[in-house]
């Protein structure tokens, strides 16, 4: 299986402000996906993000408030940024193994909380 | 529209009671049906992928099986390590959208 890690593991942060938050994989992948949680809530697809090319988001999130970077096959970035008490979530990475069957799996997640 | 929607939304057991996590589905064509486990403060840990009808998987105390509408996680005389939420996710044929669509969960709680 693919071992996740992120960071920061938690942080909490101004209204206003913008946070980066890493993924890294200890393996080679070629898909990697941002997640939201908000409280006692399941989890909402943000973006895919695939090397080379630029981050595919879903509706209701915007370039512009959650940027995305993959340099490479092992590593991407997550911005939050200008952010509002409403961002207070869970974020989560997560990577698809092709060498297992094309299982998912997630990284440890970043609790973020805006004040 | 994907859409998943898992029953009960809690659950609470007795040690060794064993009962099922009910997980049904709408999606245009299926590509696999996931199960996770979640404890509080962490990320979702894998627990199956389910890939055609009929298919089943088992872990320990855990068996998961797939109709072309619904999904049952087994849990068979539970342990209170096994409390925890419980996800079920799809992902659908779509070309390109490998991301994984989630219900809101069945949150388990077993009692010694």
């Amino acid at each position: 299986s693919a071992v996740i890690s992120q960071k920061p593991s938690r942080d909490i942060c101004q209204r206003g402000t913008s946070l980066t938050i890493q993924c890294q994989v200890d393996s080679q992948v070629t898909m990697m996906f941002w997640y939201r949680q908000q409280p006692g809530q399941s989890l909402t697809l943000i973006a895919t993000a695939n090397q080379g090319s630029e981050a595919t988001y879903e509706s209701g999130f915007v370039i512009d408030k959650f940027p995305i970077s993959r340099p490479n096959l092992t590593f991407s970035t997550l911005t939050v940024s200008n952010m509002s008490p409403e961002d207070s979530s869970i974020y989560l990475c997560s990577v698809e193994w092709v060498a297992g069957g094309r299982e998912q799996y997630f990284g440890p997640g970043t609790r973020l909380t805006v004040t | 529209e994907d859409q998943v929607t898992q029953s009960p939304e809690a659950l609470r057991l007795q040690e060794g009671e064993s009962s099922s996590l009910n997980c049904s589905y709408t999606v245009s064509g299926l590509r696999g049906l996931f199960w996770y486990r979640q404890d509080p403060g962490k990320g979702p840990e894998f627990l199956f992928t389910l890939y055609s009808a009929g298919e089943e998987k088992e872990k320990e105390r855990l068996k998961a099986t797939l109709t072309k509408k619904e999904s049952f996680l087994h849990i068979t005389a539970p342990k209170p390590e096994d409390s925890a939420t419980y996800l079920c996710a799809v992902q659908a044929l779509d070309t390109g959208r490998r991301a994984l669509t989630f219900g809101s969960g069945t949150r388990l709680q077993v009692q010694p």
